[in-house]
């Protein structure tokens, strides 16, 4: 079964304090990894997608990376608007595309 | 684009009632989610359609939740009875293909 396991549930930084948040999988033929962003009273946003173990996305102060056991999402010198929940999902493999999530890391940067 | 919109916001009602929440997925998306997210288990797909017809509806919980999608432009699902550990917010998230999802602001039903 696909399983999705996210570290730490909770992470309070100082503003400029960088960090990584950790996403930990198994599923039967990785399609892809994604990570989103949710903030409180909307749906996830998306943010990247990874497909291959040694890939490396960026957007800004984020930067995500993945094994063949796991991704970071590295934030570097957080600013206070980077506070929400990172929600990490799996698109096993298989004709369906649904995504399986893990249940996220809730992000406080601090100014 | 207006993005996939979800309607009500917020639903209260009391238990052994109907409940319908309403989802109108982006224009040319031919994928269609519902995900049910609780602080204790965090997102859960209940169902998926792909082309309108539903392709895997393994995470419904049982016979009292019903989806249905009758045109590429309009998705309900519906809760008879309602009790209250369906308490929770309801996502419905649309995709094009292999696409990532882009989902709803949400339902936030609560059922007392």
């Amino acid at each position: 079964e696909d399983q999705v396991t996210q570290s730490p549930e909770a992470l309070r930084l100082q503003e400029g304090e960088s960090s990584s948040l950790n996403c930990s999988y198994t599923v039967s033929g990785l399609r892809g990894l994604f990570w989103y962003r949710q903030d409180p009273g909307k749906g996830p946003e998306f943010l990247f997608t990874l497909y291959s173990a040694g890939e490396e996305k960026e957007k800004e102060r984020l930067k995500a990376t993945l094994t063949k056991k796991e991704s970071f999402l590295h934030i570097t010198a957080p600013k206070p608007e980077d506070s929400a929940t990172y929600l990490c999902a799996v698109q096993g493999g298989g004709a369906t595309n649904k995504l399986i999530f893990g249940t996220g890391t809730l992000l406080a940067v601090q100014p | 684009d207006a993005g996939v919109i979800q309607s009500p916001r917020h639903e209260v009602t009391e238990m052994g009632q109907e409940v319908t929440l309403r989802c109108k997925p982006i224009s040319g998306h031919n994928s269609l989610f519902w995900y049910r997210q609780t602080m204790m288990r965090g997102l859960e797909l209940l169902i998926y359609f792909n082309n309108n017809v539903p392709i895997d509806d393994s995470g419904m919980p049982e016979d009292r939740f019903s989806a249905k999608m009758p045109n590429a432009s309009f998705s309900t699902l519906k809760i008879q009875p309602s009790e209250p550990r369906d308490s929770a917010v309801y996502f419905c998230a649309s995709s094009f293909q292999n696409s990532p999802l882009h989902f709803g602001n949400g339902t936030r039903l609560t059922v007392t």
